[in-house]
């Protein structure tokens, strides 16, 4: 089954202690996006790839960075984990970021705890 | 700003039919997306409205007016695994997607 992939699923760090979370797809879709979500809150978007271009949403704090080697693997890099940065991160795909039913498929998620 | 609003939680009881609204006041219209998340767990996608009008797919379906920046999710025979949260997310005019908080919905037997 074409599906989006996230790992690990659960994540434990230690505050100020790098932390990489990996996402990878088999639906061949162009965008691949990362959110961050907490607890009753909206998914907050933090940035997303169309194909290698990178878009990087203008609130999103410097700590997080992304890199996307190819089509099918996009990575989350926190560089210096804060207690506020404890959530869950989705990745999501979508085939294109223009008009029509262009839904976004979600991963699982990892849930980040940091101590 | 960009705005939806949802109420926040409500409750249904299993067999009943229940409807969750969004607002919305975005710079744009490119489509509406009902999603449902379970606790814990990634949203899968329900529904996408870019016309006015009625949506149906099975028991769920959604209903847009754009003149009003108003849909509504209507949940039919409500089962006690359609317990979950409802998003809905606009699609602006840069095709950003705007999230609600979600409506966090309570089935009871």
């Amino acid at each position: 089954d074409a599906m989006v992939i996230q790992n690990p699923r659960y994540q434990v760090t230690q505050f100020g202690k790098p932390v990489t979370l990996s996402c990878s797809q088999t639906l061949n879709h162009n965008v691949m996006y990362w959110y961050q979500q907490k607890s009753s809150q909206a998914p907050k978007l933090l940035f997303h790839y169309y194909d290698k271009d990178f878009n990087n949403e203008a609130d999103t704090p410097d700590n997080f960075q992304s890199r996307r080697p190819n089509t099918s693997f996009c990575f989350l890099d926190i560089r210096s984990p804060g207690l506020g940065d404890a959530a869950m991160y989705l990745c999501a795909t979508s085939r294109a970021t223009g008009g029509g039913p262009n839904e976004q498929f979600f991963g699982p998620g990892t849930r980040l705890t940091v101590l | 700003g960009q705005n939806i609003d949802q109420p926040t939680e409500m409750t249904a009881t299993e067999g009943a039919i229940v409807q969750i609204n969004c607002t919305y006041q975005t710079s744009g219209f490119n489509g509406l997306f009902w999603y449902q998340q379970h606790a814990g767990e990634a949203p899968t996608f329900l529904s996408y409205n870019v016309l006015d009008g009625l949506e149906e797919k099975g028991r769920f379906s959604s209903f847009l007016s754009r003149s009003k920046g108003y849909s509504y999710l209507l949940l039919k025979e409500l089962q006690m695994k359609d317990s979950a949260s409802y998003l809905c997310a606009v699609m602006d005019s840069n095709y950003q997607l705007i999230w609600g908080a979600g409506t966090k919905l309570i089935i009871k037997p």
